[in-house]
Protein backbone atom coordinates (compact mmCIF):
# COMPACT_ATOMS: atom_id res chain seq x y z
CA UNK A 1 0.00 0.00 0.00
CA UNK A 2 1.90 3.29 -0.74
CA UNK A 3 1.68 6.53 0.81
CA UNK A 4 3.45 8.41 3.35
CA UNK A 5 3.66 7.03 6.94
CA UNK A 6 4.04 9.79 9.83
CA UNK A 7 4.99 8.27 13.71
CA UNK A 8 3.85 9.18 16.27
CA UNK A 9 0.18 10.33 16.00
CA UNK A 10 0.19 12.06 19.24
CA UNK A 11 3.37 13.18 21.08
CA UNK A 12 3.32 15.02 24.45
CA UNK A 13 7.13 16.87 25.18
CA UNK A 14 7.86 18.49 28.13
CA UNK A 15 9.21 21.73 27.63
CA UNK A 16 13.52 21.44 27.54
CA UNK A 17 12.85 18.43 25.63
CA UNK A 18 13.59 17.83 21.83
CA UNK A 19 11.59 14.92 20.12
CA UNK A 20 11.54 13.60 16.35
CA UNK A 21 8.93 12.51 14.39
CA UNK A 22 9.12 10.04 11.59
CA UNK A 23 8.50 10.01 8.23
CA UNK A 24 8.75 7.33 5.92
CA UNK A 25 7.25 6.72 2.46
CA UNK A 26 7.23 4.27 -0.56
CA UNK A 27 6.44 6.59 -3.42
CA UNK A 28 9.57 6.66 -4.62
CA UNK A 29 9.67 10.21 -4.36
CA UNK A 30 12.85 12.31 -4.69
CA UNK A 31 11.66 15.37 -2.52
CA UNK A 32 9.87 15.61 0.87
CA UNK A 33 8.71 18.03 2.85
CA UNK A 34 7.96 19.43 6.42
CA UNK A 35 4.74 21.53 6.85
CA UNK A 36 3.16 23.43 10.14
CA UNK A 37 -0.25 23.95 10.81
CA UNK A 38 -1.15 26.04 13.48
CA UNK A 39 -4.92 26.80 14.05
CA UNK A 40 -6.87 29.09 11.64
CA UNK A 41 -3.80 28.91 9.23
CA UNK A 42 -2.61 27.91 6.18
CA UNK A 43 0.37 25.38 6.01
CA UNK A 44 4.37 26.70 6.50
CA UNK A 45 7.30 25.24 5.32
CA UNK A 46 9.80 24.02 7.53
CA UNK A 47 12.38 22.18 5.67
CA UNK A 48 12.14 20.48 2.62
CA UNK A 49 14.99 17.86 0.50
CA UNK A 50 15.21 17.51 -2.85
CA UNK A 51 17.24 14.68 -2.99
CA UNK A 52 19.32 12.37 -0.22
CA UNK A 53 21.37 13.86 1.64
CA UNK A 54 21.01 17.46 0.70
CA UNK A 55 18.15 19.98 2.45
CA UNK A 56 17.12 23.57 2.91
CA UNK A 57 15.48 25.53 5.24
CA UNK A 58 11.90 26.80 4.47
CA UNK A 59 10.11 29.66 6.19
CA UNK A 60 9.82 28.29 9.77
CA UNK A 61 13.20 26.14 10.11
CA UNK A 62 14.24 28.49 13.18
CA UNK A 63 14.41 25.35 16.08
CA UNK A 64 14.03 22.55 14.16
CA UNK A 65 16.12 20.03 11.91
CA UNK A 66 15.88 17.47 9.98
CA UNK A 67 17.70 14.55 8.03
CA UNK A 68 17.88 12.97 4.87
CA UNK A 69 20.08 10.00 4.83
CA UNK A 70 17.61 7.62 2.74
CA UNK A 71 15.61 8.41 0.30
CA UNK A 72 12.33 7.02 2.08
CA UNK A 73 12.75 9.03 5.55
CA UNK A 74 13.15 12.66 6.47
CA UNK A 75 12.78 12.90 10.47
CA UNK A 76 11.95 16.36 12.19
CA UNK A 77 13.02 17.06 15.43
CA UNK A 78 11.64 19.30 17.15
CA UNK A 79 14.07 21.04 19.55
CA UNK A 80 13.73 23.08 22.73
CA UNK A 81 14.74 26.06 20.89
CA UNK A 82 11.38 25.95 19.03
CA UNK A 83 9.40 28.49 20.90
CA UNK A 84 5.69 27.32 19.90
CA UNK A 85 6.10 23.88 19.08
CA UNK A 86 2.21 22.82 19.45
CA UNK A 87 1.31 22.25 16.20
CA UNK A 88 0.06 19.49 13.92
CA UNK A 89 3.13 18.92 11.86
CA UNK A 90 2.51 17.40 8.22
CA UNK A 91 4.89 15.40 6.35
CA UNK A 92 4.62 15.36 2.85
CA UNK A 93 6.50 13.92 -0.73
CA UNK A 94 6.48 14.35 -4.88
CA UNK A 95 8.56 13.81 -7.97
CA UNK A 96 11.18 16.66 -7.78
CA UNK A 97 11.05 19.93 -9.44
CA UNK A 98 7.74 22.43 -9.83
CA UNK A 99 4.77 21.58 -10.87
CA UNK A 100 4.28 18.05 -9.00
CA UNK A 101 1.63 17.44 -6.82
CA UNK A 102 2.21 17.25 -3.44
CA UNK A 103 1.14 14.33 -1.32
CA UNK A 104 0.52 14.56 2.66
CA UNK A 105 0.97 12.02 5.07
CA UNK A 106 -1.74 11.62 7.99
CA UNK A 107 -0.09 14.05 10.22
CA UNK A 108 1.61 14.46 13.96
CA UNK A 109 0.10 15.98 16.47
CA UNK A 110 3.00 17.83 19.22
CA UNK A 111 1.68 19.10 22.39
CA UNK A 112 3.92 20.54 24.39
CA UNK A 113 3.42 20.34 28.46
CA UNK B 1 2.62 39.25 3.04
CA UNK B 2 0.42 36.79 1.98
CA UNK B 3 1.06 35.41 -1.54
CA UNK B 4 -2.64 33.34 -1.34
CA UNK B 5 -5.37 34.23 -0.13
CA UNK B 6 -8.82 32.90 1.00
CA UNK B 7 -10.88 35.72 2.40
CA UNK B 8 -13.74 33.12 3.37
CA UNK B 9 -13.35 31.24 6.67
CA UNK B 10 -16.42 29.25 6.10
CA UNK B 11 -19.12 29.05 3.67
CA UNK B 12 -22.22 26.86 4.29
CA UNK B 13 -24.10 25.17 1.20
CA UNK B 14 -27.12 23.02 0.67
CA UNK B 15 -26.59 19.65 0.01
CA UNK B 16 -27.10 19.30 -3.75
CA UNK B 17 -26.31 22.78 -4.71
CA UNK B 18 -23.29 24.18 -5.61
CA UNK B 19 -20.24 25.39 -3.56
CA UNK B 20 -18.00 27.87 -4.92
CA UNK B 21 -14.61 28.12 -3.28
CA UNK B 22 -12.71 31.18 -4.08
CA UNK B 23 -8.66 32.12 -3.94
CA UNK B 24 -6.84 34.99 -4.94
CA UNK B 25 -2.96 35.63 -5.41
CA UNK B 26 -0.71 38.48 -5.68
CA UNK B 27 2.62 36.74 -7.04
CA UNK B 28 2.39 36.98 -11.01
CA UNK B 29 5.53 34.24 -11.44
CA UNK B 30 2.60 31.27 -9.99
CA UNK B 31 1.71 28.84 -12.71
CA UNK B 32 0.26 26.02 -10.81
CA UNK B 33 -2.25 25.93 -8.64
CA UNK B 34 -3.77 23.24 -6.43
CA UNK B 35 -6.61 22.28 -4.25
CA UNK B 36 -6.47 20.35 -1.13
CA UNK B 37 -9.25 19.10 1.01
CA UNK B 38 -8.72 18.24 4.60
CA UNK B 39 -10.80 16.69 7.59
CA UNK B 40 -9.40 17.23 11.02
CA UNK B 41 -6.82 15.83 12.37
CA UNK B 42 -5.63 13.98 9.18
CA UNK B 43 -3.16 15.32 6.22
CA UNK B 44 -4.29 17.07 3.09
CA UNK B 45 -5.67 15.29 0.14
CA UNK B 46 -4.92 16.27 -3.21
CA UNK B 47 -8.04 17.10 -5.24
CA UNK B 48 -7.53 19.09 -8.15
CA UNK B 49 -4.65 21.15 -10.29
CA UNK B 50 -4.89 23.94 -12.55
CA UNK B 51 -1.51 25.36 -15.06
CA UNK B 52 -1.17 28.59 -16.21
CA UNK B 53 -1.75 27.22 -19.56
CA UNK B 54 -5.55 26.65 -18.99
CA UNK B 55 -8.47 28.34 -17.71
CA UNK B 56 -10.09 25.33 -16.59
CA UNK B 57 -9.75 21.74 -15.47
CA UNK B 58 -12.79 18.87 -14.66
CA UNK B 59 -12.46 16.09 -12.88
CA UNK B 60 -16.11 14.57 -12.00
CA UNK B 61 -18.19 17.31 -9.36
CA UNK B 62 -14.72 19.10 -8.90
CA UNK B 63 -13.94 22.17 -11.72
CA UNK B 64 -10.96 24.60 -11.17
CA UNK B 65 -11.42 28.17 -12.88
CA UNK B 66 -8.21 29.91 -13.44
CA UNK B 67 -8.69 33.55 -14.04
CA UNK B 68 -5.36 34.85 -14.84
CA UNK B 69 -5.58 38.84 -15.73
CA UNK B 70 -7.77 39.01 -12.43
CA UNK B 71 -5.07 36.66 -10.14
CA UNK B 72 -8.47 34.65 -9.10
CA UNK B 73 -9.06 31.18 -9.00
CA UNK B 74 -12.43 29.07 -7.74
CA UNK B 75 -13.18 26.00 -7.01
CA UNK B 76 -16.66 24.84 -7.80
CA UNK B 77 -18.56 21.82 -6.26
CA UNK B 78 -21.55 20.53 -8.19
CA UNK B 79 -23.63 18.88 -6.69
CA UNK B 80 -22.39 19.33 -3.08
CA UNK B 81 -22.67 16.11 -0.66
CA UNK B 82 -22.22 16.01 3.18
CA UNK B 83 -19.19 14.29 2.87
CA UNK B 84 -17.71 17.37 1.15
CA UNK B 85 -17.58 19.22 4.48
CA UNK B 86 -13.94 19.81 5.25
CA UNK B 87 -11.70 22.54 5.21
CA UNK B 88 -10.30 23.36 1.43
CA UNK B 89 -6.83 24.79 1.11
CA UNK B 90 -5.72 26.61 -2.05
CA UNK B 91 -2.01 26.44 -3.01
CA UNK B 92 0.25 27.97 -5.57
CA UNK B 93 4.00 27.68 -6.82
CA UNK B 94 6.18 29.00 -9.44
CA UNK B 95 7.94 26.87 -11.81
CA UNK B 96 11.84 27.08 -11.57
CA UNK B 97 13.59 26.12 -8.35
CA UNK B 98 12.38 23.39 -6.06
CA UNK B 99 8.83 22.59 -5.78
CA UNK B 100 7.31 24.71 -2.91
CA UNK B 101 3.71 25.32 -2.39
CA UNK B 102 2.36 28.50 -0.87
CA UNK B 103 -0.83 27.83 0.80
CA UNK B 104 -3.93 29.84 1.66
CA UNK B 105 -5.04 30.12 4.95
CA UNK B 106 -8.30 27.56 4.25
CA UNK B 107 -11.89 27.66 4.00
CA UNK B 108 -13.99 25.65 6.07
CA UNK B 109 -17.55 24.01 3.90
CA UNK B 110 -20.34 22.65 5.73
CA UNK B 111 -22.75 20.88 3.50
CA UNK B 112 -26.07 20.50 5.36
CA UNK B 113 -28.88 19.05 4.11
Amino acid sequence: DGGITQSPKYLFRKEGQNVTLSCEQNLNHDAMYWYRQDPGQGLRLIYYSQIVNDFQKGDIAEGYSVSREKKESFPLTVTSAQKNPTAFYLCASSMSGSGNTIYFGEGSWLTVV
Amino acid sequence: DQQVKQNSPSLSVQEGRISILNCDYTNSMFDYFLWYKKYPAEGPTFLISISSIKDKNEDGRFTVFLNKSAKHLSLHIVPSQPGDSAVYFCAASASGGYNKLIFGAGTRLAVHP
